[in-house]
């Protein structure tokens, strides 16, 4: 079974650019979440999303925009970029909007901001 | 708002030593609690989970026992080995307008030698 799958897995862009990355979470899940790992830091929640709406964000400006599309799968928008925006954004899926339970990473997309 | 702290690493460690890792946290409500463990070159998974006071999670000779009463989740494993050589992720999870988000510590860099 495919797991969480994420798209590109590497990328270069400047400041001022816009990127799109993609994900793609385990068949049958409906919550797909998004993070941002720093080097040498956990995970930072930025967005939820089930059944296509908006269920949860982090402290992000508006910068960063996500949405769902019916075959729960997702994209996250970043706009205007800084250098510290850097990071790795990974992608995780789980079944329920209210499921607390196990959370299933993608590998990230790594995002170089030059 | 809610927090999860964790020792700082790296832990260098001989084969068949014992491990503790700690961590607290601070939450508003009552949430679930997890080990993430995030190999070299790999994804994050979960390594284990802890819902209520006093559950202990368990998997891979690791466990962590939920104490609300010192709001911790401390990480042991009774012997280690080289392949548990890792980054360590403390999490919790709770329900959040009408979604949950899942807020990870820092992580903690675990080093066995043989």
């Amino acid at each position: 079974d495919a797991g969480v799958t994420q798209s590109p897995t590497h990328l270069i862009k400047t400041r001022g650019q816009h990127v799109t990355l993609r994900c793609s979470p385990i068949s049958g899940h409906k919550s797909v979440s998004w993070y941002q790992q720093v080097l040498g830091q956990g995970p930072q929640f930025i967005f939820q999303y089930y059944e296509k709406e908006e269920r949860g964000r982090g402290n992000f400006p508006d910068r960063f925009s996500a949405r769902q599309f019916p075959n729960y799968s997702s994209e996250l928008n970043v706009n205007a970029l800084l250098l510290g925006d850097s990071a790795l954004y990974l992608c995780a899926s789980s079944f329920l909007a209210r499921d607390t339970g196990e959370l299933f990473f993608g590998e990230g997309s790594r995002l170089t901001v030059l | 708002g809610d927090s999860v702290t964790q020792m700082e690493g790296p832990v260098t460690l001989s084969e068949e030593a014992f491990l503790t890792i700690n961590c607290t946290y601070t939450a508003t409500g009552y949430p679930s609690l997890f080990w993430y463990v995030q190999y070299p070159g790999e994804g994050l998974q979960l390594l284990l989970k802890a819902t209520k006071a006093d559950d202990k999670g368990s998997n891979k000779g690791f466990e962590a026992t939920y104490r609300k009463e010192t709001t911790s989740f401390h990480l042991e494993k009774g012997s280690v080995q080289v392949s548990d050589s890792a980054v360590y992720f403390c999490a919790l999870s709770e329900v959040d307008t009408g979604g949950f988000k899942t807020i990870f510590g820092a992580g903690t860099r675990l080093f066995v030698k043989a």
